[in-house]
């Protein structure tokens, strides 16, 4: 059973232009998580999605982000006109569609933005 | 607004020293409480997941306990090893799945 899989996993992008970052979870997992790691600090939750939901987005910044979890195919987080302070690590995580409280989440290896 | 801090922010042991890593977390209302390790430039690894309901959990040379009343959990490594060096991450999972992170413990086990 493959794990979470992210691509790219590094991404450069000039101020200005659109990142999408892509997140398959695990096989049968159908619930999507992503977080994001800034340089020197912790891990920040931005959305948590269920197939062609989102059911929490408290995290994500209110405007340039967004995300989707497609009937088919892989999550899409979508940073639209970045700026330096886009430049980070972003992780998805996904969980079974069990109760979700009882498992952990399986993180991927990340996608490590670079904002020039 | 949960907060979750961990103690010491780094420790630089001799191999095979016992060492304990500190969280503390400021809301009790939480569905489990996780301890991750991440090592340079990759994802997170699970582990030890210790429910709610649960006062500690083990695998291996980990132990891992939890007060929820008290908002603390520790992390006990036996017999530390230089492959044990990463960063060490506790989280709480709170309503809405979220995950909760605190800043990470970094652990370097000299040979």
């Amino acid at each position: 059973n493959a794990g979470v899989m992210q691509n790219p996993r590094h991404l450069v992008r000039r101020r200005g232009q659109e990142a999408r970052l892509r997140c398959s979870p695990m096989k049968g997992h159908s619930h999507v998580y992503w977080y994001r790691q800034l340089p020197e600090e912790g891990l920040k939750f931005m959305v948590y999605l269920q197939k062609e939901n989102i059911i929490d987005e408290s995290g994500m910044p209110k405007e340039r982000f967004s995300a989707e979890f497609p009937k088919e195919g892989p999550s899409i987080l979508r940073i639209q006109q970045v700026v330096r302070g886009d430049s980070a690590a972003y992780f998805c995580a996904s969980s079974p569609p069990t109760d979700p409280r009882g498992d952990t989440q399986y993180f991927g290896p990340g996608t490590r933005l670079t904002v020039l | 607004k949960q907060e979750v801090t961990q103690i010491p922010a780094a420790l630089s042991v001799p191999e095979g020293e016992n060492l304990v890593l500190n969280c503390s977390f400021t809301d009790s209302a939480i569905y489990n409480l996780q301890w991750f390790r991440q090592d340079p430039g990759k994802g997170l690894t699970s582990l030890l997941l210790i429910q709610s309901s649960q006062r500690e959990q083990t695998s291996g040379r980990l132990n891992a306990s939890l007060d929820k009343s008290s908002g603390r959990s520790t992390l006990y490594i036996a017999a530390s090893q230089p492959g044990d060096s990463a960063t060490y991450l506790c989280a709480v999972l709170e309503y809405g799945n979220k995950l909760v992170f605190g800043a990470g413990t970094i652990l370097r086990v000299k040979s």
